[in-house]
């Protein structure tokens, strides 16, 4: 397996479903990060954990919930989204939580809320 | 507050020709710099960085940046462009204060042979 994975790679769901994103990393790390990634606009960053424990929140709504439970795998836990939540949402993972280390992102999940 | 400008949202350049992406910063303190590369269907891939010393920072893929500090800006060049070239571009600073990064909306590079 190369460094970071995501499943699905493609969602579809309706605002009243329940979904969970799932992020792997193999790189050994102990940071692993949730963006959003939206049609022109920035890339947002939603959560950072660090050795399991979050880190960052940045005033995500509470519909989307993540969850670490060990260093190599993240969950984002999706339920009652607006269509305005659809977007890439992209995992990344680094040695250390903080700006100076290098991210490896994982491919993303194209979400679309119906 | 922080911010990220990426001037150009899209630029198409003929293989071979020399290429420069535009990046702009607001931040308060020593900026720690980023230009992330986005090909179709793929995550963000590092091209280099800037945290200190040398203005000038080489990266992968031949591409280099130079820190203005006076011009609040840390454009990305290319010598020579290939058509694997062709990608999204992100500039990104990161604030050690919060552990945030603050993106651009990117620059969309098409390339003609």
């Amino acid at each position: 397996e190369t460094g970071v994975t995501q499943t699905p790679r493609h969602l579809v769901m309706g605002m009243t479903n329940k979904k969970s994103l799932k992020c792997e990393q193999h790189l050994g790390h102990n940071a692993m990060y949730w963006y959003k990634q939206s049609a022109k606009k920035p890339l947002e960053l939603m959560f950072v954990y660090s050795l399991e424990e979050r880190v960052e929140n940045n005033s995500v709504p509470s519909r989307f919930s993540p969850e670490c439970p060990n260093s190599s795998h993240l969950f984002l836990h999706l339920h009652t989204l607006q269509p305005e939540d659809s977007a890439l949402y992209l995992c990344a993972s680094s040695p250390r939580a903080g700006v100076t280390d290098t991210q490896y992102f994982g491919p993303g999940t194209r979400l679309t809320v119906l | 507050a922080q911010s990220v400008t990426q001037p150009d949202i899209h630029i198409t350049v003929s293989e071979g020709a020399s290429l420069e992406l535009r990046c702009n910063y607001s931040y308060g303190a020593t900026p720690y710099l980023f230009w992330y590369v986005q090909s179709p269907g793929q995550g963000l891939q590092l091209l280099l960085k800037y945290f200190s010393g040398d203005t000038l920072v080489q990266g992968i893929k031949g591409f280099e940046a130079e820190f203005k500090r006076s011009q609040s800006s840390f454009n990305l060049r290319k010598p020579s462009v290939h058509w694997s070239d062709a990608a999204e571009y992100f500039c990104a600073v990161g604030a050690v204060t919060g552990n945030q990064f603050y993106f651009g909306t990117g620059t969309s590079l098409t390339v003609i042979p």
